[in-house]
Formats: C-alpha cells, sequence, structure tokens
C-alpha cells in the first residue's frame, strides 16, 4: 500500500464547475497536509496547507482534512482553464521534515 | 527575492559518468530539500540538510548518490557511475528553518537529468 494515494486520473470538469481533488494517506500519525499544484514541466507550487480538522479556504480553493478517516481533499471552486495541471497532495510529520507525495492528480478544465 | 534556482537545467550525460547539479536555495532558508521526480510519478524524498549537516539521508537510493552544503548554502547532489534508471527530475527545495516544525517547501525549477 502507497504511503500516500490520489486517483492519477485524468480529471476533467467544465468551465466554471467545482473541481474534487482527493488523497488518502496511511501513517496515522501524519500532522500537516499540503497541496501543490504543477504544470506540465515546471516545478510543484504550494496552493494550501492544512494542519486541522476540517476545513480551509482561500479564494477559490477548500483544503478538507479528516484525521480519523485518514482523508483530506481540495476543492476549487469556479474551475478556470488555467487550473488545469496535475495537483500533488503531500503528508509530513513534524520532526520528520521530508515530504511524502502521492503520485498526483491530472486535473483538465474543459471550457 | 528570488526563489530557489537549480543549475543546470538539463544535463545529458553517458551511462558511468559522474554528475554534480547545484541547489542555490532563497536567501535566508536554512532547511534545503533534494527531491527526485521520474515521468508520472510524485516527488520522492532524497535528503534534507538543516545548516551543512544531512539531517535525513534516508532517501537517497544507493552509495553512488552523496550531496554536500559545505556553507549552510549552495548544496550539490553528485551522482557517480550514472545508470539509465538515474534519469528523472531532480528537484530542490528549501524552507525557513526546518527545525522541529513543518514548513512550507519552495522548489526550484529542477535539473532533468537524462543518462544514455
Amino acid at each position: 500500500q502507497k504511503e500516500v494515494e490520489q486517483n492519477s486520473g485524468p480529471l476533467s470538469v467544465p468551465e466554471g464547475a467545482i473541481a474534487s481533488l482527493n488523497c488518502t494517506y496511511s501513517d496515522r500519525g501524519s500532522q500537516s497536509f499540503f497541496w501543490y499544484r504543477q504544470y506540465s514541466g515546471k516545478s510543484p507550487e504550494l496552493i494550501m496547507f492544512i494542519y486541522s480538522n476540517g476545513d480551509k479556504e482561500d479564494g477559490r480553493f477548500t483544503a478538507q482534512l479528516n484525521k480519523a478517516s485518514q482523508y483530506v481533499s481540495l476543492l476549487i471552486r469556479d474551475s478556470q482553464p488555467s487550473d488545469s495541471a496535475t495537483y500533488l497532495c503531500a503528508v509530513g510529520n513534524f520532526g520528520n521534515e521530508k515530504l511524502t507525495f502521492g503520485t498526483g492528480t491530472r486535473l483538465t478544465i474543459i471550457p | 527575492g528570488a526563489g530557489v534556482s537549480q543549475t543546470p537545467s538539463n544535463k545529458v550525460t553517458e551511462k558511468g559518468k559522474y554528475v554534480e547539479l547545484r541547489c542555490d536555495p532563497i536567501s535566508g532558508h536554512t532547511a534545503l530539500y533534494w527531491y527526485r521526480q521520474s515521468l508520472g510519478q510524485g516527488p520522492e524524498f532524497l535528503i534534507y540538510f538543516q545548516g551543512t549537516g544531512a539531517a535525513d539521508d534516508s532517501g537517497l537510493p544507493n552509495d553512488r548518490f552523496f550531496a554536500v552544503r559545505p556553507e549552510g548554502s549552495v548544496s550539490t547532489l553528485k551522482i557517480q557511475r550514472t545508470e539509465r534508471g538515474d534519469s528523472a527530475v531532480y528537484l530542490c527545495a528549501s524552507s525557513l528553518t526546518g527545525a522541529g516544525q513543518i514548513e512550507t517547501q519552495y522548489f526550484g525549477p529542477g535539473t532533468r537529468l537524462l543518462v544514455l
């Protein structure tokens, strides 16, 4: 079982709709959760992070964390063609600074 | 200020050769990380520096891989006797302190290594 699992996609969403990206992790001790966006041929760019159970909103993006279910998600509202990219979920622990990444979900926003 | 920079952006080498990949972190960042990303995969952790010392090198795949950060700023990842399987994008990231807390890691553009 992989430590961080994501559906590789591709996930196709119409422009203006909500895109929902999901991630599960196996280490119950994980304490920090990051979503990175990666355009083709580019490096990962941080979208948002979340540490506490519940929702965290930043503009069109909402991260949701459920530690009991070991599940973290990213919602993108009012999806734009520029949101088309691969979204990487990464998990970390305090005192262990490395991040463990999933394989990423490729998202395509259809105009 | 400037972000994380990496050189070269692309490196083509032959099997068995030695390569060095350089990373220049964000100014003032004491923590530096190396990751490797193969096609269709997420970044895979290699090594983490806190200042000049390697605090965690558990991700280095074997003893052909070595990294240094002699002055606590620029880091060099060294790969000896390269193999075709070493072909990947090597990403460097830095964070402010990395000490006992989780911080945002900012990634550089990567070095795309191709071993023929």
